[in-house]
């Protein structure tokens, strides 16, 4: 499986402000996703990130407010734009390993905005 | 389109005893099916994964699960529990289409 790591591994922000995510892989995937897990929810898929195209993102989430990069293969980011408090969530970044869907995660990123 | 049901937000055992946590699905095609744990702080470690042949699945930490198509069914066992099986438990559909859909999550509680 893939080692997965993220910065910033917490934050906590103003109203208005933005943050980027950052997602790396120890290996290169051609699939990378995004998701938002609020407090005591499931995960909810934000976005799907392919190298070299555009990200596809899920119904109730917008590019606007959730830019991603994904410059490489090893390597995306997830931006929370214009933060408000009902940005507060855990935001995670996976990868898809091999051809049966199974995906692994990494540590999160917890976003706090005040 | 496909779902994910489990059953009980949280559920209590004591140290020692059998764990059973349910995950029912719904899906157009036969699926590939999923449960992962998240530690207190932590991120979603797989646990297991269905996804053709043997329809009884074995996992770290002496965790299996049996894939039960006429009950539309995944549950999450383990013989006796330990301290450390404390955490949240989700169970994860998909349809091959790289789309995973998450169920609500199960807490499991350890109790000494």
């Amino acid at each position: 499986s893939a080692v997965i790591s993220q910065k910033p591994s917490r934050d906590i922000c103003q109203r208005g402000t933005s943050l980027t995510i950052q997602c790396q892989v120890d290996s290169q995937v051609t699939m990378m996703f995004w998701y938002r897990q609020q407090p005591g929810q499931s995960l909810t898929l934000i976005a799907t990130a392919n190298q070299g195209s555009e990200a596809t993102y899920e119904s109730g989430f917008v590019i606007d407010k959730f830019p991603i990069s994904r410059p490489n293969l090893t390597f995306s980011t997830l931006t929370v734009s214009n933060m408000s408090p009902e940005d507060s969530s855990i935001y995670l970044c996976s990868v898809e390993g091999g051809p049966t869907d199974t995906q692994y995660f990494g540590p999160g990123t917890r976003l706090t905005v005040l | 389109a496909q779902s994910v049901t489990q059953l009980g937000s949280h559920v209590s055992v004591s140290e020692g005893a059998l764990v059973l946590l349910r995950c029912n699905y719904s899906s157009s095609v036969p699926p590939y099916l999923f449960w992962y744990v998240q530690y207190p702080n932590q991120g979603l470690q797989l646990l297991l994964k269905y996804t053709t042949g043997a329809t009884l699945v074995k996992g770290i930490n002496g965790f299996e699960a049996e894939f039960k198509k006429s009950e539309t069914s995944f549950h999450l066992t383990k013989p006796s529990a330990h301290m450390s099986d404390a955490a949240e438990y989700f169970c994860a559909v998909s349809d091959g289409y790289s789309t995973l859909t998450f169920g609500k999550g199960t807490m499991l509680l350890v109790s000494p």
